[in-house]
């Protein structure tokens, strides 16, 4: 059974940036051609997508982020990576890596990142 | 962008009850629309894709139907597992975008 797993800092400081590892166990990375992406939710709204990236790493990102945010992909560790800069108190969020599948609806995810941007 | 908008905000509704949520496209989707469930502290977790094909292990209380610009969510027989927000998500183009959301709860 495929699972995500977020990983990183809980608290930013306002301007700085947030850094984020999905982990991704019970298959590879590397396998098919799927899209492996971030979605954000500010606590009590609503889903956001932020970005994807591929294996081979094809990005494609949501244009209201684009020049703030970067994903990367890390084969040989299984893993992706968020990184978003110059954050301030809006990109408080839980954040979700999830897989996207064949047509790009987000089959699995992972169980969520809480990232609090304190000034 | 294509913008995603549901219906209604909130459903207060009774265990056993049934319902209908509803999605529309700002612009013609085809069937490339998926719907998700996410109970409080959980993340969401996928229903259906393409429309009306229910994921592995989705219970066949939740059908969905559409295609074009609009979309419906129905659940019969509500069961206390299924209270919560429920949002649809369009794959057509790129931006993927979700709609607000529609709360499910308790009468």
């Amino acid at each position: 059974q495929m699972q995500l797993q977020e990983s990183g800092p809980g608290l930013v400081k306002s301007s700085e940036t947030l850094s984020l590892i999905c982990t991704v166990s019970g298959g590879s990375i590397s396998r098919g051609s799927h899209y492996w992406g971030w979605v954000r939710q500010p606590p009590g709204k609503g889903l956001e997508w932020i970005g994807a990236i591929t294996y081979s790493g094809s990005t494609f990102y949501n244009p209201s982020l684009k020049s703030r945010v970067s994903i990367s992909v890390d084969t040989s560790n299984n893993q992706f990576s968020l990184k978003m800069i110059s954050v301030t108190a809006t990109d408080t969020s839980v954040y979700y890596c999830a897989r996207l599948d064949y047509s790009n609806y987000f089959g699995y995810w992972g169980q969520g990142a809480l990232v609090t941007v304190s000034s | 962008e294509i913008v995603m908008t549901q219906s209604p905000a909130t459903l207060s509704v009774s265990p056993g009850e049934g319902v209908t949520l509803s999605c529309r496209a700002s612009q013609n989707i085809k069937d490339n629309l998926s719907w998700y469930h996410q109970g409080p502290g959980q993340a969401p977790r996928l229903l259906i894709h393409d429309a009306s094909t229910r994921d592995t292990g989705i219970p066949a209380r939740f059908s969905g139907s559409g295609s074009g610009t609009e979309f419906t969510l129905t659940i019969i027989g509500l069961q206390s597992e299924d209270f919560g927000v429920y949002y649809c998500q369009q794959y057509e183009n790129w931006p993927l975008t979700f709609g607000q959301g529609t709360r499910l709860e308790l009468k």
